[in-house]
């Protein structure tokens, strides 16, 4: 089984930098996917991670460290439009269509 | 243009009524999948599907079926034995291989009257 555990909720300032936790407990590891999801939308992709280390695109940053169980979603120069919540998921060896064992999602709100 | 589909946005469902929601994708990809989205939780998976005429159980199966009789289409049913079916339910599909990206459609909004 799995275990996904990020906060709830968090705020941030417009123009700022903000970091979103996930730790994940799993049998087995087999990549870690961030998601974004603006209220009654689908989610939409933001950045994949299996090997240890940081993934730049654009003001998008994800890190993973697997002997940790830990992965972090940065977000720099926040703009108000990145007011979503965010998906941490994360995809076990049991194979690469088994589905995603999805966290609960962390709300960021954007505040002027 | 390339993507997914889900039809309809709304679905309204009486008690014991049976409903089918709709997932179309011409992506081309092989794996697809099922997730109810609840609020304050997480996407759970309720079925998916590697290739056409195959399909496994999610985590929350129970009350749902599904088929795959084509490629693109990966239609849902939710059964009068889901006894709390409201929900935002998400398709999603993916090219086969470990490591590969889901894509998700615009989702179906299932409210019971």
């Amino acid at each position: 089984g799995q275990n996904i555990d990020q906060p709830t909720e968090m705020t941030a300032t417009e123009g700022a930098i903000v970091q979103i936790n996930c730790t994940y407990q799993t049998s087995g590891f087999n990549g870690l996917f961030w998601y974004q999801q603006h209220a009654g939308e689908a989610p939409t992709f933001l950045s994949y991670n299996v090997l240890d280390g940081l993934e730049e695109k654009g003001r998008f940053s994800s890190f993973l460290s697997r002997s940790k169980g830990y992965s972090y979603l940065l977000l720099k120069e926040l703009q108000m439009k990145d007011s979503a919540s965010y998906l941490c998921a994360v995809r076990d060896m049991g194979g690469g269509a088994d589905g995603l064992t999805f966290g609960k999602g962390t709300h960021l709100i954007i505040q002027p | 243009d390339g993507g997914i589909t889900q039809s309809p946005k709304y679905l309204f469902r009486k008690e014991g009524q049976n409903v089918t929601l709709s997932c179309e994708q011409n992506l081309n990809h092989d794996a697809m999948y099922w997730y109810r989205q609840d609020p304050g939780q997480g996407l759970r998976l309720i079925y998916y599907s590697q290739i056409v005429n195959d399909f496994q159980k999610g985590d929350i199966a129970e009350g749902y079926s599904v088929s795959r009789e084509k490629k693109e289409s990966f239609p849902l049913t939710v059964t009068s034995a889901q006894k709390n079916p409201t929900a935002f339910y998400l398709c999603a599909s993916s090219p086969e291989g470990a490591g590969e990206t889901q894509y998700f459609g615009p989702g179906t909004r299932l409210l019971v009257l």
